[in-house]
């Protein structure tokens, strides 16, 4: 079954670090997605992303966030410059079609550590 | 987006039917009614989805009454492997890009 990948599985940085969170998306799919989740809250959307540019971002994906796929299979998440705040678990989802009908497919999620 | 709400856990044993209501008061004509799943330090996964009536797959069936203010998971024979948290999303089908919006979830601590 395709699946969605992501790494690193866990990401130590000092703060005030740029990181960069890698996502495979399942190939097929147009569609993608950067959720967090901060320990022991609930599932936060930051951004989604359709035909290489963003088509939707919360109000947690400020300036310090952007979104990239550079080529056919990637999708990043990069953080400019790391906050103690940002540390959380970092969940890449793909879809393959839009309206929430089409069910998002999650990695396992990149658990990131700001120091 | 129409809010949701869901009981913050609930305990049950193996083989037991486990049923999980979620309530959706101001849910819209073209919202649907999504479940989701999550293991401890995993990403979501989606369970099931409904409109109306009944929707049934090989994990779980989904209970929408006519009003479709509320609905209901149900687990059938539930074991330990399903001791997560279960999240009830309403959301527009319709609205183009979507973004899934979760709650705290119901915790369903599943025991021997």
């Amino acid at each position: 079954e395709p699946e969605v990948t992501q790494t690193p599985s866990h990401q130590v940085t000092q703060m005030g670090q740029e990181v960069i969170l890698r996502c495979v998306p399942i190939s097929n799919h147009l569609y993608f997605y950067w959720y967090r989740q901060i320990l022991g809250q609930k599932v936060e959307f930051l951004v989604s992303f359709y035909n290489n540019e963003i088509s939707e971002k919360s109000e947690i994906f400020d300036d310090q966030f952007s979104v990239e796929r550079p080529d056919g299979s990637n999708f990043t998440l990069k953080i400019r410059s790391t906050k103690l705040e940002d540390s959380a678990m970092y969940f890449c989802a793909s879809s393959g079609g839009q309206g929430g009908y089409n069910e998002q497919f999650f990695g396992p999620g990149t658990r990131l550590t700001v120091l | 987006l129409a809010k949701t709400t869901q009981p913050i856990s609930m305990d049950s044993y193996e083989g037991q039917e486990v049923n999980i209501t979620c309530s959706h008061n101001n849910i819209a004509t073209n919202d649907y009614i999504t479940w989701y799943q999550q293991f401890p330090s995993q990403g979501p996964r989606f369970i099931i989805q409904g409109y109306k009536t009944k929707v049934t797959n090989e994990v779980a069936s989904l209970f929408i009454p006519a009003d479709r203010k509320s609905s209901t998971l149900s687990l059938p024979r539930v074991s330990l492997s399903d001791t997560a948290v279960y999240y009830c999303l309403v959301g527009d089908n319709n609205s183009g890009y979507s973004t899934l919006t979760f709650g705290k979830g119901t915790m369903l601590l599943v025991s021997p």
